[in-house]
C-alpha cells in the first residue's frame, strides 16, 4: 500500500530552526509537496520538489532524496504565526496526491 | 490572489436539509477537482475526485448517494450533502490543479464549515 509518515506533533521556540521530516512509500513518484494549514483554514501551498536536493524559499526550505523516500521541511527564524499543521503529500504514478496526516507545529515564545 | 473559490464558507441548517457547496477554478480550466472532508483535529480525508463531464470517483466508505457531485463545466464542481445529519457536520474543502502541468500544486478553496443541528 501507499504510505506517508510524518511526526504527529513538534514543539519549537520562537526564533529557532525546526526540521519536519516526511518519509514515503508510494507506487511511483511525480513530485512531493508541502502545505501549511492553520487551524480552521484550508491548506496553502508551500513548496514542491521533484528532483533531489534543496529548494529554498525565504525562511522555508524543502529537501528531497528520492532514493531514500525522504523529504524534510526546514523552517528558520520561527515566528509565532508559523504555528500550524504542515502536510506532506506525494503524487504517485497516476498523478494522484497521497497525503500524510500532518505535523502540528507548536511555537513557544 | 485566490485561484479556487468555494462558496458558502459557513452553513448552519436543520437535520434533513440538503446543502450544496460550490467550487470554482478562477484562473484555469480544471478537468479534475477534489473534495475533502476534515473533522476537528484530524487530517484531510479525500472523499471523491470530480471529473468534468463524467461520474465522480468516490473513495472507499463514502456514500455516493449521500454526497452528490456534479462537474458540469471546466470551472465548476458542486458537492451536495443530501438529507444532512449532525454526523455530517465537518469542514469540507475542494481543490483543483491546472491539468496542463502535472507538477502544479493543488490549490484549495477556503473551505465550507457545515454545522447540522
Amino acid at each position: 500500500g501507499q504510505n506517508i509518515d510524518q511526526p504527529t506533533e513538534m514543539t519549537a521556540t520562537e526564533g529557532a530552526i525546526v526540521q519536519i521530516n516526511c518519509t514515503y512509500q508510494t507506487s511511483g513518484f511525480n513530485g512531493l509537496f508541502w502545505y501549511q494549514q492553520h487551524a480552521g483554514e484550508a491548506p496553502t501551498f508551500l513548496s514542491y520538489n521533484v528532483l533531489d536536493g534543496l529548494e529554498e524559499k525565504g525562511r522555508f526550505s524543502s529537501f528531497l532524496s528520492r532514493s531514500k523516500g525522504y523529504s524534510y521541511l526546514l523552517l528558520k527564524e520561527l515566528q509565532m504565526k508559523d504555528s500550524a499543521s504542515y502536510l506532506c503529500a506525494v503524487k504517485d504514478s497516476n498523478y494522484q496526491l497521497i497525503w500524510g496526516a500532518g505535523t502540528k507545529l507548536i511555537i513557544k515564545p | 490572489g485566490a485561484v479556487v473559490s468555494q462558496h458558502p464558507s459557513w452553513v448552519i441548517c436543520k437535520s434533513g436539509t440538503s446543502v450544496k457547496i460550490e467550487c470554482r477554478s478562477l484562473d484555469f480550466q480544471a478537468t479534475t477537482m477534489f473534495w475533502y472532508r476534515q473533522f476537528p483535529k484530524q487530517s484531510l480525508m479525500l472523499m471523491a475526485t470530480s471529473n468534468e463531464g463524467s461520474k465522480a470517483t468516490y473513495e472507499q466508505g463514502v456514500e455516493k448517494d449521500k454526497f452528490l457531485i456534479n462537474h458540469a463545466s471546466l470551472t465548476l464542481s458542486t458537492l451536495t450533502v443530501t438529507s444532512a445529519h449532525p454526523e455530517d457536520s465537518s469542514f469540507y474543502i475542494c481543490s483543483a490543479s491546472d491539468p496542463g502541468t502535472p507538477s502544479q500544486p493543488q490549490h484549495f478553496g477556503d473551505g465550507t464549515r457545515l454545522s447540522i443541528l
